[in-house]
């Protein structure tokens, strides 16, 4: 099955400790996205690869880290310095063709401080 | 004049009504836009796109209406079955690789 994987579920974080949150894609997709969702919002943007190896912050990437160091791999660290973590992270994927780009979602993971 | 559909963050409709999503976007230069299905605890899921050189598509039981004169999209969904409960997001690409989303409109079917 192709698809976008996010691992773990569910995670939690205790005070000042880096967590680090893993998205996979067996796609072959170029682009590859991280974005937050809180309670009854939309998404906002953490971050976003176009192709390996680069890669340029979103709308809210303080306090967040991430590294594009094969096509199929984004992982996402939340920082200790990101003072409100609490939130469904999303991973998406995309490539685009004839000027049309949708993105594919991984099943997303919870993430909560202790 | 023509009537610009309101943003809500609910609707509820019967099962076998017409449901009209709408909403508002905010990049006159944007070229792309999607809408995406939400259910609970899970991803979005893409539901139909259209490009800036049109005013309608249409998918099977969805079309999108986009008007650039009012930066204005909606999603309508003939017969809306119980299956079609969720939080639909409107998307818009600002620019290569990056899109901005709404927040959302939950829609609850009653049976």
């Amino acid at each position: 099955d192709g698809g976008i994987t996010q691992s773990p579920k569910y995670l939690f974080r205790k005070e000042g400790q880096n967590v680090t949150l893993s998205c996979e894609q067996n796609l072959n997709h170029d682009a590859m996205y991280w974005y937050r969702q809180d309670p009854g919002q939309g998404l906002r943007l953490i971050y976003y690869s176009q192709i390996v190896n680069d890669f340029q912050k979103g709308d809210i990437a303080e306090g967040y880290s991430v590294s594009r160091e094969k096509k199929e791999s984004f992982p996402l660290t939340v920082t200790s310095a990101q003072k409100n973590p609490t939130a469904f992270y999303l991973c998406a994927s995309s490539m685009e063709t004839g000027g049309r780009e949708k993105l594919f979602f991984g099943s997303g993971t919870q993430l909560s401080v202790l | 004049g023509e009537s610009v559909g309101l943003h809500l963050p609910t609707l509820s409709v019967q099962e076998g009504d017409n449901s009209i999503i709408n909403c508002a976007y905010s990049n006159s230069a944007s070229d792309y836009f999607i809408w995406y299905k939400q259910e609970s605890g899970k991803g979005p899921q893409f539901i139909i796109d259209i490009r800036s050189n049109m005013d309608k598509r249409q998918g099977q039981r969805v079309t999108v209406l986009l008007n650039k004169t009012v930066k204005h999209l909606s999603l309508q969904i003939a017969a809306t079955q119980p299956g079609d409960s969720a939080v639909y997001f409107c998307a818009e690409r600002v620019s290569a690789g990056k899109s901005t989303f709404g927040d959302g409109t939950t829609l609850t079917v009653k049976p």
